[in-house]
This record gives C-alpha cells, sequence and structure tokens, in this order.
C-alpha cells in the first residue's frame, strides 16, 4: 500500500529545457513533504520543502508545487543542467510532532546534454 | 567534516552470522534514523530513535536492533543474518522534518 507514489520512473530531458517530477500521495493526514536528490553510491540529500499551508515553495532553479486537493504535488527545474541527473525523491511527513517520513520509489532523470 | 557518516561502506557475509554497522552525526541532531533500500529501490523506515523514545516499524525482524552509545551515534545490529536482509542501509538524523543521511552501506548476504 503505497501512500507516496511516484509513477513515472524515468524522465529525459534536453539540457536549459524544464524538468518536472511528479509525485501523488492518498493520506490526508501528510502535513509536509520534500524531495530529495541522490546520486549512485550516495545517500539521498535534501533538495526542497513544502508546508501545507503552502502551494509553492521556490529554492533557486528548484520550485515545488502542492495541490492539496488533487494530492499532488511537483518539482519542477528549470534550466535543467546535467548535473541534475539523478534519481529524485518524494517523501511526506504526517506533522502533528511526528517527523517519520514515507518516501516515494522515485523518479530517474537524465538532463541530456 | 562529514555530517552523516556510516561504517563500513560494503559488507559481505553469509548467512546465520551476526554482523553491526555504525552510524554517527556532527549536526547535533536529536533524532536519528535507519533505512532500508531494497532490490525494488523503495527506501522504508526501520526505525526512528531519540533520546526519549525508539519507535520500530512493526514489519522490520525483531533479528533488527538499533543501539545508541550516546546521542550521536545509532548503530544497526543484525542477527542471524538472511539472503533477504541484502540490501542499502541508510542511517540518517535529523532536529525536525529535514533528514540528512549518510553514504550508505551495501550489505550482501550469501
Amino acid at each position: 500500500d503505497q501512500q507516496v507514489k511516484q509513477n513515472s520512473p524515468s524522465l529525459s530531458v534536453q539540457e536549459g529545457r524544464i524538468s518536472i517530477l511528479n509525485c501523488d500521495y492518498t493520506n490526508s493526514m501528510f502535513d509536509y513533504f520534500l524531495w530529495y536528490k541522490k546520486y549512485p553510491a550516495e545517500g539521498p540529500t535534501f533538495l526542497i520543502s513544502i508546508s501545507s499551508i503552502k502551494d509553492k515553495n521556490e529554492d533557486g532553479r528548484f520550485t515545488v508545487f502542492l495541490n492539496k486537493s488533487a494530492k499532488h504535488l511537483s518539482l519542477h527545474i528549470v534550466p535543467s543542467q546535467p548535473g541534475d541527473s539523478a534519481v529524485y525523491f518524494c517523501a511526506a511527513a504526517p506533522g502533528a510532532g511526528s517527523y517519520q517520513l514515507t518516501f516515494g520509489k522515485g523518479t530517474k532523470l537524465s538532463v541530456i546534454p | 567534516d562529514t555530517a552523516v557518516s556510516q561504517t563500513p561502506k560494503y559488507l559481505v557475509t553469509q548467512m546465520g552470522n551476526d554482523k553491526s554497522i555504525k552510524c554517527e552525526q556532527n549536526l547535533g541532531h536529536d533524532t536519528m534514523y535507519w533505512y532500508k533500500q531494497d532490490s525494488k529501490k523503495f527506501l522504508k523506515i526501520m526505525f526512528s530513535y531519540n533520546n526519549k523514545e525508539l519507535i520500530i516499524n512493526e514489519t522490520v525482524p525483531n533479528r533488527f536492533s538499533p543501539k545508541s552509545p550516546d546521542k550521536a551515534h545509532l548503530n544497526l545490529h543484525i542477527n542471524s543474518l538472511e539472503l533477504g536482509d541484502s540490501a542499502v542501509y541508510f542511517c540518517a538524523s535529523s532536529r525536525i522534518y529535514e533528514q540528512y543521511f549518510g553514504p550508505g552501506t551495501r550489505l550482501t548476504v550469501t
């Protein structure tokens, strides 16, 4: 029973274009959402997050959008760079003092030079 | 000045053995975690631990046990290793939501 779903296992984008990674969740108790980036043979690294009281958070080239009614969030990377090629994980936490994360399966992004 | 470190990075062992993986964080965080990433690439929480509370994922066999000698360390002990324990194990720490991960330990049970 996956509570956090990333339905696209992979995505290829040309350098300079926009990358859009999607994530859906089923648990309406989730209150905080995060994106992680993972290179091979390394641990996941925190990228950007958003609280359920917001619908957008931006940090440089990275923007996360949250649509609570649709239980959907997305990560936009613009412009995409070859160094962005990695696996991106979406994660969610229930809040209310619980910081335990539930992760999606990940989407492998390939940015083609 | 690695924030979260794990040793060893690779561990190859035989079925039935007992092994440990060490984790240390120098971020001053109160909570530490162990995750398992299996062959299907899911990152699944195994334990979360702070100085007050140990939360165990109910699906984790009791052959797995976390040991915390102090706030900066959370080691993972595994008894009677089985083939299905082969995976990458990640340690992480956090103050609130943002968790910081170690580089992972690839465990192979033969």
